[in-house]
C-alpha cells in the first residue's frame, strides 16, 4: 500500500515549456486535490476533483489544467510554464464517507519545479 | 485575503517545554480545523484535528484548544521533543459530509525544539 505517490520529485523547465505531473493513489479515495506550497503561504489549492471524469477548480487555479480520467490519477498540467509557477506542489486524496475525520487528506511526497 | 492566520512563523523551544501555535480564522462557516505536520522534504501529515463543538481535544501529546466566540484555536504540544521540530500548518475546512474538503490553509510555523 504505497498511499499517494507523485512522478517526477523534481523537475526544471524553461519558461513556456508544458510539463504533466502525475498523482497516483491506491486507496480508493474518491476526492483528489492539487496545492502548491510557497515560502511564508503555505498550501495553496489549485484544483480538485470529486471523483473520476470531474474537475473544479481551487483557490489559485491560472495556469493549470487537470484530468482524472482514471478514478486513481489526478494530473496536473502546465501548458507554458511561468517563473511563477516554481513552487513546490503537492497532491492529496481523501474519502468521502465514514467518521469525521475521514476529512483527513492524505499526501503524497511533493514535487519540486523550477521554471526559468 | 488570507482567511486562516498563523503565528508565530518560527519558534524555537527547549526540550521538555512546551509549544504553542495560534491560529485565527475568518469564516464563521468553517466546521473543521486539522492541524498538519510537515518534515523537510515530506508531505504534510494529519496531526490532530477539531470540530467548534468541543473546546479541547488531546491526543498524546498534542492539544487543540478551540475558541468559537474568538474564532481562534491553538495547538499546544506538551514535553516538546527534538522529534517534533517540523513545520506545523493550521487548516480550515466546510463541508464535512458528502463535498470535497477544501481545506484553506495557514502560513505555516517551523517549530525547533532544542536539547
Amino acid at each position: 500500500n504505497a498511499g499517494v505517490t507523485q512522478t517526477p520529485k523534481f523537475r526544471v523547465l524553461k519558461t513556456g515549456q508544458s510539463m504533466t505531473l502525475l498523482c497516483a493513489q491506491d486507496m480508493n479515495h474518491e476526492y483528489m486535490y492539487w496545492y502548491r506550497q510557497d515560502p511564508g503561504m503555505g498550501l495553496r489549492l489549485i484544483h480538485y476533483s470529486v471523483g473520476e471524469g470531474t474537475t473544479a477548480k481551487g483557490e489559485v487555479p491560472d495556469g493549470y489544467n487537470v484530468s482524472r480520467l482514471k478514478k486513481q490519477n489526478f494530473l496536473l498540467g502546465l501548458e507554458s510554464a511561468a517563473p511563477s509557477q516554481t513552487s513546490v506542489y503537492f497532491c492529496a486524496s481523501s474519502a468521502t464517507y465514514g467518521t469525521a475525520l475521514s476529512h483527513e487528506q492524505y499526501f503524497g511526497p511533493g514535487t519540486r519545479l523550477t521554471v526559468t | 485575503q488570507q482567511q486562516v492566520k498563523q503565528s508565530p512563523q518560527s519558534l524555537i523551544v527547549q526540550k521538555g517545554g512546551i509549544s504553542i501555535i495560534n491560529c485565527a480564522y475568518e469564516n464563521t462557516a468553517f466546521d473543521y480545523f486539522p492541524w498538519y505536520q510537515q518534515f523537510p522534504g515530506k508531505g504534510p501529515a494529519l496531526l490532530i484535528a477539531i470540530r467548534p463543538d468541543v473546546s479541547e481535544k488531546k491526543e498524546g501529546r498534542f492539544t487543540i484548544s478551540f475558541n468559537k466566540s474568538a474564532k481562534q484555536f491553538s495547538l499546544h504540544i506538551m514535553d516538546s521533543q527534538p522529534g517534533d521540530s517540523a513545520t506545523y500548518f493550521c487548516a480550515a475546512s466546510t463541508g464535512l459530509t458528502g463535498t470535497a474538503s477544501k481545506l484553506t490553509f495557514g502560513t505555516g510555523t517551523r517549530l525547533q525544539v532544542t536539547l
